[in-house]
């Protein structure tokens, strides 16, 4: 696709559910990344693929927090037993080469913790 | 945690005139990116400079750093009401994370008047 696309746009969720949040990123891209942005804040660091090796996962939260991309192209972040504090923007990332220079981003999954 | 911190936090001007913004990090790296943030948007990358490169332009961008005091600045010439957006420093680490771990500040937001 032309850009990185994610979805759902918005998630809606009762604490204690289990969600996941997709990320299609550009096709070919090698890199993918994963932030979480709370709200009037930067986004923070939770994890970073290159191809479908997980290379860094030392920002997730928790242990409820878990990301694949099993074949090197889509990834999935996957939030076990919601919390409050867990409602944030989601954002995707990729970028062509090995690197993080000139990340390229998708618009976010918003989630909501009820 | 977040290594960036703009300021100002947020910043108000009429078009036409010039934007400051002003980014302070706290480690050594190699590279520090400028993205700005429409509201509900993801984010889009502005410039790069490199630890060994004093300013560097891109259009209406002017970006400097000093690495002996750790901060960079962005300037935006004439602005128009459709620069209104956050803006955001990122910072890519020499020690201490992956190649994936870029840092990204509070952001400043800028409000373009027409």
């Amino acid at each position: 696709g032309a850009g990185v696309s994610q979805s759902p746009r918005y998630k809606v969720a009762k604490r204690g559910q289990d969600v996941a949040l997709r990320c299609d990123p550009i096709s070919g891209h090698v890199s993918l990344f994963w932030y979480q942005q709370a709200l009037g804040q930067g986004p923070e660091f939770l994890t970073y693929f290159q191809n479908e090796a997980q290379l860094d996962k030392s920002g997730l939260p928790s242990d409820r927090f878990f990301a694949e991309r099993p074949e090197g192209s889509v990834s999935t972040l996957k939030i076990q037993r919601t919390q409050q504090e867990d409602s944030a923007v989601y954002l995707c990332a990729s970028t062509k080469g090995l690197d993080n220079e000139k990340l390229f981003f998708g618009s976010g999954t918003q989630l909501s913790v009820l | 945690s977040q290594q960036g911190e703009e300021d100002p936090q947020a910043l108000s001007i009429q078009e036409g005139e010039n934007a400051t913004m002003n980014c302070s990090y706290k480690t050594s790296i190699n590279n520090l990116q400028w993205y700005r943030q429409n509201s509900g948007r993801g984010l889009v990358h502005l410039i790069l400079i490199r630890s060994n490169e004093r300013e560097k332009h891109s259009g209406r961008l002017r970006v400097t750093l000093d690495t002996s005091k750790k901060s960079s600045s962005l300037l935006i010439t004439a602005s128009r009401a459709a620069d209104t957006a956050s803006y955001f420093c990122a910072t890519d680490p020499k020690e201490g994370g992956s190649q994936g771990n870029l840092i990204f500040g509070k952001g400043t937001k800028l409000s373009v008047k027409p």
